[in-house]
């Protein structure tokens, strides 16, 4: 099976723009998470959706959002970016609730300049 | 703050050497895992014990779970240099939320 997809890899934007990200979770996988990294803040949990529901949301502002499409896809949006936003983005699948192990795509390296 | 955090923050040991690294959390959880990230990737999914289990090995990897004390250890044996990475733990207290710790960055010296 391929693993989780993260497109694009890298992306540079300015203070002000908007980004979207993208996710493609394991065939089958039905849940998807999204966490964003920082060195100062580490990784924090940004929300995770299933069934194209949002199931739980992490202490982000309302700037960051998301959605899931029914072929399990999601994407997250950020908008108004602010500086404090460049971070490692990673996107996680499994199978369904709570106790599976989850696998991660290599992540988005998004730089607010 | 979060609910996993891991000590010690930065570990360097020589190869061959065992590298142990604990978390501590603060609520009842229904499982705890650890991950492993090299630098600046994706994470890598090591092992999940469940609350009901005490101890689980896969390969050199060795966990112990106390929920008394709400504490877990990661024993690496025999470590090699390409276990040079950061550590993670992370809890799941139900639902669909899972929660990070903030690592230990690990060092093997060759």
């Amino acid at each position: 099976k391929a693993g989780v997809t993260q497109t694009p890899r890298y992306l540079i934007k300015t203070r002000g723009q908007q980004v979207t990200l993208s996710c493609s979770p394991i065939s089958g996988h039905r849940s998807v998470s999204w966490y964003q990294q920082t060195p100062g803040q580490g990784l924090q949990f940004l929300f995770e959706y299933f069934s194209e529901t949002q199931r739980n949301k992490g202490n982000f502002p309302g700037r960051f959002s998301g959605r899931q499409f029914s072929n399990s896809r999601s994407e997250m949006n950020v908008s108004t970016l602010e500086l404090g936003d460049s971070a490692l983005y990673l996107c996680a699948s499994r199978q369904g609730i709570g106790i599976d192990e989850q696998f991660f795509g290599p992540g988005t390296r998004l730089t607010v300049l | 703050s979060q609910q996993g955090e891991e000590d010690p923050q930065a570990l360097s040991i020589q190869e061959g050497e065992n590298a142990t690294m604990n978390c501590s959390y603060k609520t009842s959880i229904n499982n705890l895992q650890w991950y492993r990230q090299n630098s600046g990737r994706g994470l890598v999914h090591l092992i999940l014990i469940r609350s009901n289990e005490r101890e689980k090995h896969s390969g050199r990897l060795r966990v112990t779970l106390d929920t008394s004390k709400k504490s877990s250890s990661l024993l690496i044996t025999a470590s090699r240099a390409a276990d040079t990475a950061s550590y993670f733990c992370a809890t799941d207290a139900g639902g669909f939320k899972t929660i990070f710790g903030a690592g230990t960055r690990l060092f093997v010296k060759a």
